[in-house]
């Protein structure tokens, strides 16, 4: 059984750019979630979608944003990047809130110059 | 509010000495779930154990022990003779009962000498 994929695996993007990440979670788990890793602030939870609807989200500027698709690949995406945003973006997937193991994925190193 | 505290930031035994990583929270929740997973350089985190606050019955699971005290807010994990695969950082979190919110703690890195 196939795990949590992220891509892309690295990105280098410049500060006012806007980025995309991707992830596709373990098959039949129907809940994703976001976290950003950074060795200031730690994992600290970005949003998480169940069913294509957003059902809980971390303080984040609106800069950050999300979807999930109707077949539970989500996608976040961070508009005007700052220096500040370069961390390790991992994304978790579970089957649901009855089975709250969540998976991570590899994680997305997004790097802002 | 929730909160996890991993005092422990860093530690480092030899190889085959016993190793206890300590996990403090702070939920007002009744009922909660507490995780630990470990995350090694590749900076996939593994899932190592999940616990319902209802049941504080102590999980062993070859090397690995838990032991969890509601009475004191604390989830501690034990690695008995550690080897240096388990050096990797390792991270205590907390989430609601029905919410797939994890609070993690700061994370403790454990390096396992030789």
């Amino acid at each position: 059984k196939a795990g949590v994929t992220q891509t892309p695996r690295y990105l280098i993007k410049t500060r006012g750019q806007q980025v995309t990440l991707s992830c596709s979670p373990i098959s039949g788990h129907r809940s994703v979630s976001w976290y950003q890793q950074t060795p200031g602030q730690g994992l600290q939870f970005l949003f998480e979608y169940f069913s294509e609807t957003q059902r809980n989200k971390g303080n984040f500027p609106g800069r950050f944003s999300g979807r999930q698709f109707s077949n539970s690949r989500s996608e976040m995406n961070v508009s005007t990047l700052e220096l500040g945003d370069s961390a390790l973006y991992l994304c978790a997937s579970s089957f649901s809130a009855n089975f709250p193991e969540a998976f991570f994925g590899q994680g997305t190193r997004l790097t802002v110059v | 509010a929730q909160k996890v505290t991993q005092a422990q930031t860093e530690i480092s035994v030899v190889e085959k000495e016993d190793v206890t990583l300590d996990c403090v929270y702070e939920t007002r929740d009744t009922t909660y779930y507490l995780f630990w997973y470990k995350q090694p350089p590749s900076g996939e985190l593994v899932f190592l154990i999940r616990r319902n606050s209802f049941d504080e019955q102590n999980e062993i699971s070859g090397r690995y022990s838990w032991n969890f005290q509601k009475s004191t807010s604390s989830f501690n994990f034990t690695i008995t003779a550690s080897q240096v695969v388990d050096s990797a950082v390792y991270f205590c979190a907390l989430s609601q009962v029905g919410a797939q919110k994890l609070v993690f703690g700061q994370g403790t890195r454990l390096t396992i000498n030789p």
